[in-house]
């Protein structure tokens, strides 16, 4: 089964820049999506299709991928933006949606 | 504003059937897929099954299927997902959230761009 790993955690000061990788076989060939969770809540679509942006998403979320990597960028980072974020796609082989393990997010 | 708010959680023994709904609002439920996904305590998000808009394509993880069942009426304006032989590791919050798909000849499920606020089910004798 198709597998997407993240690491565990990221920390960053705020103002800086976070970088959250998503690792799975040829993932350029998918389209990547990512989701913000924060404690008790539902998680939160923030970029979709590698690199766009849902409405009411501030432009400091970005996405990118590149070989077997998919990166979600938080710009400028804030306290409000610490949270769980997951990567996400859809395995045509398997018919499966695929989550990432997910990345706790601290802001220092 | 788009809502989805789930019920039918609570507390069930290892063995027993439970049967969630999902009730939407605020867009036409008829046109859209819909998943449910899971997060057991302290663990990352599971997708656990997945309809389209006229229940053509249904689709399950491997973990539930054969015990799961997902339908909806959209007549009802409902989303449901009938559980069976439920095990402690089902334990976790259900949500259900609306899936974007495209449709080239054949369904290609993308996103998710809305979710409920989740029903916690609690496995346990």
């Amino acid at each position: 089964s198709y597998v997407l790993t993240q690491p565990p955690s990221v920390s960053v000061a705020p103002g800086q820049t976070a970088r959250i990788p998503c690792g799975g076989y040829d993932i350029g060939s998918k389209s990547v999506h990512w989701y913000q969770q924060k404690p008790g809540q539902a998680p939160v679509l923030v970029v979709y299709d590698d690199s766009d942006r849902p409405s009411g998403i501030p432009e400091r979320f970005s996405g990118s991928t590149s070989g077997n990597t998919a990166t979600l960028t938080i710009s400028r980072v804030e306290a409000g933006d610490e949270a769980d974020y997951y990567c996400q796609v859809w395995d045509s082989s398997s018919d499966h949606y695929v989550f990432g393990t997910g990345t706790k997010v601290t802001v220092l | 504003e788009v809502q989805l708010v789930e019920s039918g959680g609570g507390l069930v023994k290892p063995g027993g059937s439970l049967r969630l709904s999902c009730g939407p609002s605020g867009f036409t439920f008829s046109s859209y897929a819909i998943s449910w996904v899971r997060q057991a305590p302290g663990k990352g998000l599971e997708w656990v099954a997945f309809i389209s808009p006229g229940s053509k394509y249904i689709y399950y993880a491997d973990s539930v299927k054969g015990r799961f069942t997902i339908s909806r009426d959209n007549a009802k304006n409902s989303l449901y997902l009938q559980m069976n032989s439920l095990r402690a590791e089902d334990t976790a919050v259900y949500f259900c959230a609306r899936a974007t798909i495209t449709i080239f000849g054949v369904i290609t499920p993308n996103w998710f761009d809305a979710w409920g606020q989740g029903t916690l089910v609690t496995v346990s004798s």
